[in-house]
């Protein structure tokens, strides 16, 4: 039973560059939200997708865009890269949106801001 | 005011030891609760849920004080293994406005020493 899996592991970026960071959810899932987390910090919701959509959204600017695709997996994009968005990017699915079970998290992508 | 606060630490414990974490959660809407364990540079795991009645999985204790709006841990004889960062997760009620977003403190560190 794959748990959810994440890529890349790791990746470093320029300032103002775009990134594509990708999610596929454990078996049975049908839920995937998005955390950034900082060094020293707790995990920061950025949104969640449900059936295809955007059902949530955290307190981040719409540089952060996102996706999921039929298969349940998806995609978190970042534009204009600031130093900033250094950080753990976390990836945790669920079934439906009843996460009364918790998430299951991906070991996340390290992304490095130079 | 960050919507779950907890005490970060660290928390400098002999083997053997109880400990107690305590967090705080400012949204009264919040429905589910959860205790993450975070292992240095890893991904979070969730420990366990907690419940209003109090539950217990082997050596941990989750408590629920609604009213006073805290969640406690309980580890009682601490092991070696336990050295992690506890995160403590509060989640929007389902029909609530924010349901699917789950908030996260910023951890309490543990480290059980010999």
């Amino acid at each position: 039973d794959a748990g959810v899996t994440q890529s890349p592991t790791h990746l470093i970026k320029t300032r103002g560059q775009q990134v594509t960071l990708r999610c596929s959810p454990k078996s049975g899932h049908d839920t995937v939200s998005w955390y950034q987390q900082a060094l020293g910090q707790g995990p920061q919701f950025i949104f969640q997708y449900y059936e295809e959509e955007e059902r949530q959204r955290g307190n981040f600017p719409d540089r952060f865009s996102g996706h999921q695709f039929p298969n349940y997996s998806s995609e978190l994009n970042v534009n204009a890269l600031l130093l900033g968005d250094s950080a753990l990017y976390l990836c945790a699915s669920s079934f439906g949106q009843l996460y009364i079970y918790g998430y299951t998290f991906g070991s996340g992508t390290r992304l490095t801001v130079v | 005011r960050k919507e779950v606060e907890q005490d970060p630490g660290p928390f400098n414990v002999p083997e053997g030891a109880t400990v107690a974490f305590n967090c705080t959660y400012s949204n009264s809407a919040s429905q589910s609760f959860f205790w993450y364990r975070q292992d240095c540079r890893k991904e979070p795991k969730l420990l366990m849920s907690v419940y209003s009645s109090g539950n217990e999985d082997g050596r941990f204790t989750a408590q629920l004080n609604r009213a006073s709006q805290y969640i406690s841990l309980l580890i009682r004889d601490s092991k070696l293994s336990d050295s992690a960062t506890y995160l403590c997760v509060a989640a929007a009620a389902l029909y609530n406005t924010n349901a699917g977003k789950s908030t996260f403190g910023d951890g309490t560190t543990l480290t059980v020493k010999p």
